[in-house]
């Protein structure tokens, strides 16, 4: 089975622009996290997705948004980009429920100049 | 709010040897559960380990396993005959509940297995 796939891995933007990140996640999950990762901050839940409805959000400013379609795939949008948004955001997939293992995909890694 | 800390920073052992990373967490909750995940230098992150709050038995996977103490919170892994392979990052993860996805890491502890 393939993994979970992230794209781009890497990002360049400026301050002011908006991204969008996606999340492929292993097949027959329907489950999709994002994390945001900093050296100062450390990882920092963003938001989980489950069968196209958000199910859980983390303390994140409204900038940053997701969705899921139907076939479990997910986005990311960060809109206007700020210099703290550089980051390492990884997603991660799972069936369902707390007792399945959830995956992460490699990250995109965004720089905001 | 849940709460996470590993405090060390750093930690280094010879290949061969065994090394015990510490974690401790904070949550008022009975139903959770504590990660173990490893972060190599190619950044994809992979679970070592896991163990269920309602289980006393202590997890184990091959050369990991845990020492999960409920009572004092402590959920530290220990790597036996460490390899050059599990230089890494670990971090220690909590999440809370049946369906929060909400999973809260520790700041990591970087491991560094030297020939």
């Amino acid at each position: 089975k393939a993994g979970v796939t992230q794209t781009p891995r890497y990002l360049i933007k400026t301050r002011g622009q908006q991204v969008t990140l996606s999340c492929s996640p292993i097949s027959g999950h329907r489950s999709v996290s994002w994390y945001q990762q900093t050296p100062g901050q450390g990882l920092q839940f963003l938001f989980e997705y489950f069968s196209e409805t958000q199910r859980n959000k983390g303390n994140f400013p409204g900038r940053f948004s997701g969705r899921q379609f139907s076939n479990s795939r997910s986005e990311m949008n960060v809109s206007t980009l700020e210099l703290g948004d550089s980051a390492l955001y990884l997603c991660a997939s799972k069936l369902a429920g707390a007792v399945d293992t959830q995956y992460f995909g490699p990250g995109t890694r965004l720089t905001v100049l | 709010a849940q709460t996470v800390t590993q405090s060390q920073p750093e930690m280094s052992v010879q290949e061969a040897e065994t090394v015990t990373l510490s974690c401790t967490y904070d949550t008022s909750e009975s139903n959770y559960y504590l990660f173990w995940y490893k972060q190599p230098p190619s950044r994809q992150m992979i679970l070592v380990i896991r163990q269920e709050a309602y289980k006393q038995q202590n997890a184990t996977e091959n050369r990991f396993s845990v020492n999960f103490q409920k009572a004092a919170k402590s959920f530290s892994l220990k790597i036996s005959d460490s390899q050059l392979g599990d230089t890494a990052m670990y971090f220690c993860a909590f999440m809370n509940g049946e369906y929060n996805n909400d999973m809260r890491f520790g700041a990591g502890t970087r491991l560094t297995v030297k020939p």
